[in-house]
């Protein structure tokens, strides 16, 4: 049974800072990974996929990376803005269209 | 294009009520889920629609929890009776198909209390 966790629970840094938010997965057979933001009250949105023959993905000031031999993946955010603030959650697809989540890491970016 | 809408948004009954859920996905998408996300942890997946067919519901407790998806577009949840350990946010998402670049929209979601 695939289990996904996310390490630390929750984080809370200064403006401007890089971070790491990590997700760890117990069986390496998956279609992809995606992070997902959510923010109090909304639904979920998609942040980055990447799929299992790749090792990491861009967006913006949000890179994720993908190693799947070793269950891992961190979702690196650079010079955080208060606009960040929110809880991040890793999922991965044992198959297509299937999400296992982990419980997410509640990010607070301090002005 | 319009999202995933959701209502009623909040609701809370005593246990052993019923109550019922309503989603309506983004138009054209031919995959409609539900999702239960208890406080502080993930979502979950309850049961999986491809048009009005069911895809999985290996983790819907059916004993309490039903679902259909009339016509292959709006979905309701229903839960009879409810439980304590039931509040929860229920989430709804929809992806255009089951391809494993699909991704999935979705909607605010609904939290329930149960007194």
């Amino acid at each position: 049974k695939q289990e996904v966790t996310q390490i630390p629970a929750a984080l809370s840094v200064p403006e401007g800072e890089n971070l790491v938010l990590n997700c760890s997965f117990t069986d390496s057979a998956i279609y992809n990974l995606q992070w997902f933001r959510q923010d109090p009250g909304k639904g979920l949105t998609s942040l980055l996929l990447i799929q299992s023959s790749q090792r990491e993905q861009t967006s913006g000031r949000l890179n994720a990376s993908l190693d799947k031999s070793s269950g891992r993946s961190t979702l690196y955010i650079a010079a955080s803005q208060p606009g960040d603030s929110a809880t991040y959650l890793c999922a991965v697809s044992p198959w297509a269209q299937k999400l296992v989540f982990g419980q997410g890491t509640r990010l607070t970016i301090n002005p | 294009e319009a999202g995933v809408a959701q209502s009623p948004r909040y609701k809370i009954i005593e246990k052993r009520q019923s109550v019922a859920f309503w989603c309506n996905p983004i138009s054209g998408h031919a995959t409609l889920y539900w999702y239960q996300q208890i406080l502080g942890q993930g979502p979950k997946l309850l049961i999986q629609f491809q048009n009005n067919g069911v895809v999985d519901d290996s983790q819907l407790p059916k004993d309490r929890f039903s679902a259909e998806r009339l016509k292959g577009v709006d979905s309701t949840l229903k839960i009879q009776p409810a439980k304590l350990e039931d509040s929860a946010v229920y989430l709804c998402a929809s992806s255009l198909e089951l391809g494993p670049t699909d991704t999935q929209y979705f909607g605010p979601g609904t939290r329930l209390t149960v007194l």
